[in-house]
């Protein structure tokens, strides 16, 4: 069974830092992963996703590498704002073969202070 | 592009009462939808998965009776939660798909309290 693991689970700095989530999965037979962002009492936004065959995916200040060899990912924020403060899921899509059925981790949450 | 939405976004309603919690997909056909349940500081956990014009799979735990998925249309799924119980509050967010090999589109979820 998957279990997908994200450290630390509360991160506060100071604007302007940069920082790194991290997310660990058990089993490597993964065919993508995705980083969504989560607003209190929101949906989830999704942020970016790495493909199984892919290293890294960039948007804007967002950085999100994969290894699915030791089974982790990590996003990077360069730069970060008072607005990026919000809860940060990672989660991993099985191989195609068993369908589409997302195993979330529980979430760093990240607060940037002005 | 890929907007999902979810209706309503807060209901708060006796015990014992059933309530219908609806997801669209605006501007894509959806041939898959998914209803999760989160927790207050918890992760979101799958509660079914739903293929237009099939029945509904649900996951281990996840009462078939009590949680009903109906996904008529490629645009439209609907969960109603049967005699709903204070164990049943949580925020429940439903996604739909395309394929299988492209993402899913989040709702906004929908804030459920039975008093």
């Amino acid at each position: 069974k998957q279990e997908v693991t994200q450290i630390p689970a509360a991160l506060s700095v100071p604007e302007g830092e940069n920082l790194v989530l991290n997310c660990s999965f058990t089993d490597s037979a993964i065919y993508n992963l995705q980083w969504f962002r989560q607003d209190p009492g929101k949906g989830l936004t999704s942020l970016l996703l790495i493909q199984s065959s892919q290293r890294e995916q960039t948007s804007g200040r967002l950085n999100a590498s994969l290894d699915k060899s030791s089974g982790r990912s990590t996003l990077y924020i360069a730069a970060s704002q008072p607005g990026d403060s919000a809860t940060y899921l990672c989660a991993v899509d099985p191989t195609q073969t068993s369908g589409s059925r997302l195993t979330f981790g529980e979430g760093t949450q990240l607060t940037v202070n002005p | 592009g890929a907007v999902v939405s979810q209706h309503p976004s807060r209901v708060i309603c006796k015990s014992g009462t059933s309530v219908k919690i609806e997801c669209r997909s605006l501007d894509f056909q959806a041939t898959t939808m998914f209803w999760y349940r989160q927790f207050p500081k918890q992760s979101l956990m799958l509660m079914a998965t739903s293929n237009e014009g099939s029945k509904a799979t649900y996951e281990q735990g996840v009462e078939k009776d009590k949680f009903l998925i109906n996904h008529a249309s490629l645009t439209l799924s609907t969960l109603t939660v049967t005699s709903a119980h204070p164990e049943d509050s949580s925020f429940y967010i439903c996604s739909g798909r395309m394929h299988s090999n492209q993402p899913q589109h989040f709702g906004d979820g929908t804030r459920l309290s039975i008093l």
